[in-house]
């Protein structure tokens, strides 16, 4: 089966620029979440969809940030307007069950420069 | 916020040398997992620890649940160069959401 699929792999934007990250997670996940990394720090959470439907988002820096997932298929992370420390990999997931042994599959990131 | 702290950071051996490398929390788990990281690549799934005390076994590499479940361990036999990578412990907090540990830099050289 395919994997979970991020483009662009990099992005160079200006500090106050707008991207759009987007995730294609795999066939049948009806969960899909966004994670970031970065530099120098761990792995973070930003959000979880279910379907179409935002479960947590808990971990969403500020307003800057807008995550989608029409029609609970892709999803898309918008970043407007973009600041210096925003910088970093942002990952996603997928999974197809939330038990307790649950495992995730990454996508291999795209990583995010502001200048 | 369940804190995953994970030791040593980097490490350093020769191709045939065994090494373990901790992650440790003062918080409790319902599970642990343990994930690889490869440059310009995401995060590979290893195992996923659920029973206190529980032992895992993937070829040369052995993952530990404590008792507690509050730290786990994994332990590699006969390290190759092709186990390089970052090693990243990670664990779910009250929701789905997973808090990850910094990582283990593990560099095997021939």
């Amino acid at each position: 089966e395919a994997g979970v699929t991020q483009f662009p792999s990099h992005s160079v934007i200006e500090k106050g620029q707008t991207v759009t990250l987007r995730c294609d997670p795999i066939s049948g996940h009806d969960n899909l979440y966004w994670y970031r990394r970065v530099m120098g720090k761990e792995i973070k959470f930003l959000l979880h969809f279910v379907k179409e439907s935002k479960q947590d988002e808990s971990g969403m820096p500020n307003n800057r940030f807008l995550a989608e997932r029409t029609g609970g298929t892709y999803s898309t992370l918008k970043v407007q307007p973009a600041e210096l420390e925003d910088s970093g990999v942002y990952f996603c997931a997928s999974s197809q069950s939330r038990g307790r042994s649950y495992g995730y599959t990454f996508g291999s990131g795209t990583r995010l420069t502001v200048v | 916020t369940q804190l995953l702290e994970q030791s040593p950071q980097f490490l350093s051996i020769q191709e045939g040398e065994n090494l373990t490398v901790y992650c440790n929390s003062s918080s409790v788990f319902s599970s642990l997992q343990w994930y690889r990281q490869e440059p310009g690549e995401g995060p590979v799934l290893l195992v996923t620890v659920v029973t206190g005390g529980e032992v895992k076994k993937l070829k040369r590499l052995t993952f530990q649940f404590g008792d507690a479940r509050k730290d786990s361990s994994l332990h590699i036999t006969a390290a190759q160069p092709g186990d390089t990578g970052l090693y990243l412990c990670a664990g779910p907090n009250s929701g789905y959401a997973l808090n990850f540990g910094k990582g283990t830099s593990l560099l095997v050289t021939p």
